[in-house]
C-alpha cells in the first residue's frame, strides 16, 4: 500500500533546462509535503515543504507545487546543475504530534554537463 | 551543532547475531526517529522518541528489534538474531522546531 507514489525511478536533463519531478499520493489526510534529496552514503537532506493551504512555495531556484484534487506535486528545479544530481525523495506528513514521514521511492536525477 | 551522528557507518554480520546502532542527535533536539531504507525504496518509519520516552513504533518493528534513548540523548537501536532481511541502511533523524528533520548519514548493515 505505497501513499505515496513517485512513478519515474529516473530522469535525465541537461545543464541548465528545467528538471520536474512529479509525485502522487492517495491520503487526502496529508497536511504536509516535503521533498528531500540524496547523494550515495549520505542521509537525505531537506530542500523544500509546501502546506497543504497553499498551492506553491519557492525558495531559489527549487518551486513546489501541490495540486490537492489531483493529489499530485511536483518539484521543479531551474535551472538545474550538475550537482543537483541525486536521488529524489517526496515525502508526505499527516500532522499532529508525531511528524512522522510516508516517503516516496525516489526518483534518480542525472543533470547532464 | 555537529549534526546527526550515526555509528558505525557499516557493519556486515552474520545471520542469527545481534547488532546495536547508535544515534547522537542534534543536541537541542527533542524528537528522534528511526527509519529504514531498503534498495530502490524510500525510507520506511520504524520508531520516534519524544525525549526520553518512546511514543510511536511501526508494526515493521518486531520483536527482534528494541530501540532506547536513555536520558532523552543519544539513541540505539539493537536487533537479535539477525536475518538476512534485516539488511539495509539504518537512518536516524532527529527535530526540533523549525527546519525539519535532520537525517545523519545511516549505517548500512549487511547480514550474510
Amino acid at each position: 500500500d505505497q501513499q505515496v507514489k513517485q512513478n519515474s525511478p529516473s530522469l535525465s536533463v541537461q545543464e541548465g533546462r528545467i528538471s520536474i519531478l512529479n509525485c502522487d499520493y492517495t491520503n487526502s489526510m496529508f497536511d504536509y509535503f516535503l521533498w528531500y534529496k540524496k547523494y550515495p552514503a549520505e542521509g537525505p537532506t531537506f530542500l523544500i515543504s509546501i502546506s497543504s493551504i497553499k498551492d506553491k512555495n519557492e525558495d531559489g531556484r527549487f518551486t513546489v507545487f501541490l495540486n490537492k484534487s489531483a493529489k499530485h506535486l511536483s518539484l521543479h528545479i531551474v535551472p538545474s546543475q550538475p550537482g543537483d544530481s541525486a536521488v529524489y525523495f517526496c515525502a508526505a506528513d499527516y500532522g499532529g504530534a508525531t511528524n512522522k514521514l510516508i516517503f516516496g521511492t525516489g526518483t534518480l536525477l542525472a543533470v547532464q554537463p | 551543532d555537529t549534526g546527526v551522528s550515526q555509528d558505525p557507518r557499516h557493519k556486515i554480520t552474520k545471520r542469527g547475531q545481534n547488532v546495536t546502532f547508535r544515534c547522537d542527535p542534534i543536541s537541542e533536539h527533542n524528537r528522534l526517529y528511526w527509519y529504514r531504507q531498503t534498495l530502490g525504496q524510500g525510507p520506511e518509519f520504524l520508531t520516534y522518541f519524544q525525549n526520553e520516552a518512546q511514543l510511536e513504533k511501526s508494526r515493521l518493528l518486531s520483536d527482534r528489534f528494541s530501540a532506547e534513548r536513555p536520558k532523552g540523548s543519544f539513541s540505539t537501536l539493537e536487533i537479535q538474531r539477525t536475518e538476512q532481511g534485516d539488511s539495509a541502511m539504518y537512518l536516524c533523524a532527529s527535530e526540533g522546531g523549525q527546519g525539519g528533520y535532520t537525517f545523519g548519514s545511516g549505517t548500512r548493515l549487511t547480514v550474510v
